[in-house]
């Protein structure tokens, strides 16, 4: 069955500093990678997806994320943090042409302090 | 493309009552999918639907579920006899079929709480 991890439950970082959230998968293919931010009160907001292709993708509001097949993950970047970032953040993965069928992570919760 | 609408936001219930949530889909999507999110965890997979033809359940939907997407267009999920471990919020989400990797948008979800 496919797993997604993402080790970090809680993350602050100050405003104008770099962010780097970690994901992990299982899984026996390379699945349809995504990572969506969720603000309070709000639906989830698709930030970026990997399908195949060049490794580096790159999503909205600045993230970017790379994929490594050698490690099976998908870690989410951004260059310099926003306080509008302030969310939490999940990674996710499909089944290659499996449609949206999404098996997300735990979610990270990230805290930008000014 | 007004987003995906679900109503109510919140719905607070006895246990044993039924509850029955909408979920309007972006006109043009012809999928729609429900989720469930307990608190600290990430949204679980339900059921989804491709027009009116409920393509698949998640092991999660036990008997007391039942969702209905009667025309194609708005959906329901209904829970009947509800149990304080139904406690959640309940997201809906819709895509279109084709291209096949089409994203998922997602409405703000229903907050059920079961006392």
């Amino acid at each position: 069955a496919q797993s997604v991890t993402q080790p970090d439950i809680h993350i602050t970082v100050s405003e104008g500093a770099s962010l780097e959230l970690r994901c992990n998968y299982s899984y026996g293919a390379t699945p349809y990678l995504f990572w969506y931010v969720q603000s309070p009160g709000q639906g989830l907001q698709l930030l970026l997806k990997y399908f195949s292709g060049d490794t580096l993708v790159q999503g909205i509001k600045g993230f970017e994320a790379e994929f490594k097949r050698s490690q099976s993950s998908f870690n989410l970047r951004k260059p310099s943090v926003h306080w509008s970032d302030a969310a939490e953040y999940f990674c996710a993965v499909a089944p290659p042409g499996g449609g949206n069928k999404l098996t997300f992570g735990t979610g990270t919760q990230l805290k930008v302090e000014l | 493309d007004t987003g995906v609408s679900q109503n109510p936001r919140h719905k607070i219930t006895k246990r044993g009552q039924n509850v029955t949530f909408r979920c309007d889909p972006i006109s043009e999507h012809n999928r729609l999918y429900w989720y469930r999110q307990t608190l600290g965890q990430g949204p679980e997979f339900l059921t989804y639907f491709q027009n009116e033809a409920q393509l698949e359940k998640s092991r999660l939907l036990s008997d007391r579920f039942s969702a209905e997407r009667p025309k194609g267009s708005f959906s329901t999920l209904e829970i009947q006899r509800t149990e304080q471990g139904d406690s959640a919020m309940y997201l809906c989400a819709s895509s279109r079929v084709e291209p096949h990797n089409s994203p998922l948008h997602f409405g703000n979800g229903t907050r059920l709480t079961v006392t």
